[in-house]
C-alpha cells in the first residue's frame, strides 16, 4: 500500500523569505501522481501544485515549485517569496493513475510572519 | 459556476441519530469522492463513484453509505451516528478528460459534531 509522510508538523517563516516543505511517499509504482494542497483556515483545499512521476521537469507555478527526486520518493515544495495568504496548511499527496484514490500525509502547518 | 456545495456547514448530531450529507457539482465532472479529516491524520477517503451509477469503498467506509443520485449529486449518510464520526466531512469532484489531469475540485466542508 502507498504511505505520504510529512514530518514536519509545523513550520514558519518570515515574509518575503523562502521556505521548503518535505514529503516522501511510499510505493512500488513506477507513474503516478503526486499534489501539493493548501488549506488556508477558510478550509477549502485548493490544488497548488502537481507532478507527474513519467516527467523528469519539475513542476513549477509561479512562486511555488517542487524538488522531485524518483529515486528517493522524495517531493518538497519550495515557496518563494512568502506572502501573508499562504499561511495554511499544506498537504501532499499520491494517486496511481486510473485508481481516483487520493492518498494524503498528515499535513504541515505554515505560518508565514510579516 | 458555483463548483462543489456541500450542504449543511455545520451540525451537531446526537448518538444514534441519522442523517444526509449533501453534495453536488456543476462543473460536469464524473468522478466523486467524501473524505474525512481528523487532527493530525490528513484526508482520508470515504467512499468514491468513479461514474454515474458506481461507488466504492475507501479508506475507511464502515458506517457510512453513498448514493450517486445523478452525475451532479453524491450524498453520504451517517445511519447511527457514533461520536466517532465527529469529523470535517469534504466532497470533492474530478473530470476524466483526455488529459488525466485527475485535480480533485474540493467542497467547503461539512464540520460534524457527534455527541
Amino acid at each position: 500500500a502507498q504511505t505520504v509522510t510529512q514530518s514536519q508538523p509545523e513550520m514558519s517563516v518570515q515574509e518575503a523569505e523562502t521556505v521548503t516543505l518535505s514529503c516522501t511517499y511510499d510505493t512500488s509504482e513506477s507513474n503516478y501522481y503526486l499534489f501539493w494542497y493548501k488549506q488556508p483556515p477558510s478550509r477549502q483545499m485548493i490544488l497548488v501544485i502537481r507532478q507527474e512521476a513519467y516527467k523528469q521537469q519539475n513542476a513549477t507555478e509561479n512562486r511555488f515549485s517542487v524538488n522531485f527526486q524518483k529515486a528517493a520518493k522524495s517531493f518538497s515544495l519550495k515557496i518563494s517569496d512568502s506572502q501573508l495568504g499562504d499561511t495554511a496548511m499544506y498537504f501532499c499527496a499520491f494517486m496511481k493513475p486510473l485508481s481516483l484514490r487520493l492518498i494524503f500525509g498528515t499535513g504541515t502547518r505554515l505560518q508565514v510572519f510579516p | 459556476n458555483a463548483g462543489v456545495t456541500q450542504t449543511p456547514k455545520f451540525q451537531v448530531l446526537k448518538t444514534g441519530q441519522s442523517m444526509t450529507l449533501q453534495c453536488a457539482q456543476d462543473m460536469n465532472h464524473n468522478s466523486m469522492y467524501w473524505y474525512r479529516q481528523d487532527p493530525g491524520m490528513g484526508l482520508r477517503l470515504i467512499y468514491y463513484s468513479a461514474s454515474e451509477g458506481t461507488t466504492d469503498k475507501g479508506e475507511v467506509p464502515n458506517g457510512y453509505n453513498v448514493s450517486r443520485l445523478n452525475k451532479r449529486e453524491f450524498s453520504l449518510r451517517l445511519e447511527s451516528a457514533a461520536p466517532s464520526q465527529t469529523s470535517v466531512y469534504f466532497c470533492a469532484s474530478s473530470p476524466r478528460d483526455r488529459d488525466y489531469t485527475y485535480e480533485q475540485y474540493f467542497g467547503p466542508g461539512t464540520r460534524l459534531t457527534v455527541t
